[in-house]
């Protein structure tokens, strides 16, 4: 099967710029997760949807980060304006709905913020 | 809450070496455990899991036992190759939620 698809794979921003970030899950899957790593540390993370809607959103900057999964498929994560503790490696990561069976995570973006 | 706590790295070890990484977790509920591996450069793969108590997760000659008495799920192989140097990921999931420890680094030199 088709893995978890995220684009762009890598991005350069100076502070204070938008960016945005793209994932397509495992087709079928309906929990996508959001997840914020930097350097040296663990994936953190920052949204989590159940099909089209938000199951968990506590470590989301809502101040700059929004997220949208529209028809319960495809995601976007904006960061709206970049710091530079934004840089980090966001990945995407798909899971079934039912049963603990692990997730399936897309190859990441990493974002430089200058 | 849940958390997850990692050995610090980096562990580094000569090829054919145990190996041994320590994980062990507090969780509300009955977690599923999970052992996930990076390779430079490339995102997370599911390396194991176990789903209850006592289960015992294995795969490319890694394996990890599921300890409900000592909340702990430590990873093992008995003979590491250099293609093994990666940074090694313990992980819990309650329901919907995961919970990530911090990493640990291993290098294993020919």
């Amino acid at each position: 099967e088709a893995g978890v698809a995220q684009s762009p794979r890598y991005k350069i921003i100076e502070k204070r710029q938008s960016v945005a970030f793209w994932c397509n899950p495992i087709s079928g899957h309906a929990t996508l997760y959001w997840y914020q790593q930097i350097l040296g540390q663990g994936p953190k993370l920052l949204i989590q949807f159940q099909n089209n809607g938000v199951v968990d959103d506590s470590q989301l900057p809502k101040d700059r980060f929004s997220a949208e999964r529209l028809k319960g498929v495809d995601s976007t994560l904006k960061i709206q304006p970049a710091k530079l503790e934004d840089s980090a490696v966001y990945l995407c990561a798909s899971s079934e709905e039912v049963g603990n069976y692990g997730y399936t995570f897309g190859s990441g973006t990493r974002l430089t913020v200058v | 809450g849940n958390s997850v706590t990692q050995m610090e790295g980096p562990v580094t070890l000569s090829e054919e070496a145990f190996l041994t990484i320590n994980c062990t977790y507090t969780a509300t509920g009955y977690p599923s455990l999970f052992w996930y591996v990076q390779y430079p450069g490339e995102g997370l793969q599911l390396l194991l899991k176990a789903t209850k108590a006592d289960d015992k997760g294995s795969n490319k000659g890694f394996e990890a036992t599921y300890r409900k008495e000592t909340t702990s799920f430590h990873l093992e192989k008995g003979s590491v190759q250099v293609s093994d140097s990666a940074v090694y990921f313990c992980a819990l999931r309650v329901s919907y939620i995961p919970t990530f420890g911090r990493g640990t680094s291993l290098i294993v030199h020919p």
